[in-house]
This record gives structure tokens, C-alpha cells and sequence, in this order.
């Protein structure tokens, strides 16, 4: 079965400033999908980004990108300029492509605070 | 478009008691999850549906059951709940992989359950 590890249950970052979540995860699978969630204090989960697997190019959304690294089994988060509204919950998630179902996979996520 | 909606928002049980979450979406997915977030833990899958008329446990199935009543709906059932249960419940669904290039899950707001 595959495993979602996120190490870092707390993170904080100075308004404006960059930081990097860290992502890493445990398959024997080369096709999948791997996705970055956020949860404000509203609980509503919205997805930041995604990254499939067999592409080496790593995805961007705006301020947010990744660095997959897929040998090392790594998907780490980028936001950049960080502002107030990015602070919430990060949640790392796997899907394997293989079969007709698969269910998300969740890290157990970091707590992203934004000091102004 | 509503995207997954799910009933109730809050809940309050006492021990014993039971209670059916519902779930629906309108955008034509095939799969479908239950999941519940506790402090620490991440969300845990507890029962998900690939199609119309099946079922299957997730990672914590113990003191729940499911029904796949339609494509659009899919409930959850606590059968005589226990203060364990105590959690927020989310539902979310998603294109079979393969099928679209967006493989995320999307999510209902959850529910915040209680049991006393």
C-alpha cells in the first residue's frame, strides 16, 4: 500500500517571504498522480495543485509550485510572496493511475501559520 | 454548479444513537470516498465507490456502513455511534483515472460530528 509522509506537522513564514512544505512518499508504481491540498479555517478542501507523474516538468500555479523529484520519491511546495490567506492546513495526497478506482492517499499534513 | 454537497454541516449525537450522512454530486463522477479527518492523523479513507452498486473499505471501515444509491449519491451510516466516531466526515469524488487529465478528488464542506 502506498504512504504519504509530511515531516513537518508546523510551519511559519514572514509575510512576503517563501517557504517550502515537504512532501514524500512511498511506491512501487510508476504512474500516479500526486496533489497538493489546502484547508483554511473554513474546513473546505481546495486543491492547489497537481503534478502527474510521468511528466518531468514541475507543475506551477501562480505563487505555488512544486519540486518533484520522482527517484527520491519527493513532492515538496513551494509558496512564494506568501500572503495572510495562504495560512491553513497543507495536505500531500497520492492517487495511483493503474486501476479503475483508486481513493486519494493523504499525508497527515502541515499546520502553515503567516506572520504579518 | 454545487460540486459535492453533504448533510448535515454539524451534528450531535449521544452514544448509541444512529445517524445517516448524505452526499451527493453533479458532476458525473463515477468514484466516490468517504473520508474522516481527526487532529493529527490526516484524512483516513473509510469507504469509497468506484461505481454504481459498489462498495469498498478503506482504511477504517469498523462501525460504518455505505450505500451507492445512484451515480449521484452516496451515504454513510453510523449504525449505534461511539464517542470514537467523533470526527469531521468529508465526502468527495473524482473521474476514474485515465478518463480526464483532472484526477483530483473534489470535496463536500465536511461534517463536524460529535458524540457524547
Amino acid at each position: 500500500a502506498q504512504t504519504v509522509t509530511q515531516s513537518q506537522p508546523e510551519m511559519s513564514v514572514q509575510e512576503a517571504e517563501t517557504v517550502t512544505l515537504s512532501c514524500t512518499y512511498d511506491t512501487s508504481e510508476s504512474d500516479y498522480y500526486l496533489f497538493w491540498y489546502k484547508q483554511p479555517p473554513s474546513r473546505q478542501m481546495i486543491l492547489v495543485i497537481r503534478q502527474e507523474a510521468y511528466k518531468q516538468q514541475n507543475a506551477t500555479e501562480n505563487r505555488f509550485s512544486v519540486n518533484f523529484q520522482k527517484a527520491a520519491k519527493s513532492f515538496s511546495l513551494k509558496i512564494s510572496d506568501s500572503q495572510l490567506g495562504d495560512a491553513a492546513m497543507y495536505f500531500c495526497a497520492y492517487r495511483s493511475a493503474y486501476s479503475g478506482n483508486t481513493p486519494l492517499v493523504f499525508g497527515k499534513g502541515t499546520r502553515l501559520s503567516v506572520i504579518a | 454548479n454545487a460540486g459535492v454537497t453533504q448533510t448535515p454541516k454539524f451534528q450531535v449525537l449521544k452514544t448509541g444513537q444512529s445517524m445517516t450522512l448524505q452526499c451527493a454530486q453533479d458532476m458525473n463522477h463515477n468514484s466516490m470516498y468517504w473520508y474522516r479527518q481527526d487532529p493529527g492523523m490526516g484524512l483516513r479513507l473509510i469507504y469509497y465507490s468506484a461505481s454504481e452498486g459498489t462498495t469498498d473499505k478503506g482504511e477504517v471501515p469498523n462501525g460504518y456502513n455505505v450505500s451507492r444509491l445512484n451515480k449521484r449519491e452516496f451515504s454513510l451510516r453510523l449504525e449505534s455511534a461511539a464517542p470514537s466516531q467523533t470526527s469531521v466526515y468529508f465526502c468527495a469524488s473524482s473521474v476514474i483515472p485515465g478518463h480526464s487529465t483532472n484526477t483530483e478528488a473534489f470535496f463536500g464542506q465536511g461534517t463536524r460530528l460529535t458524540v457524547v
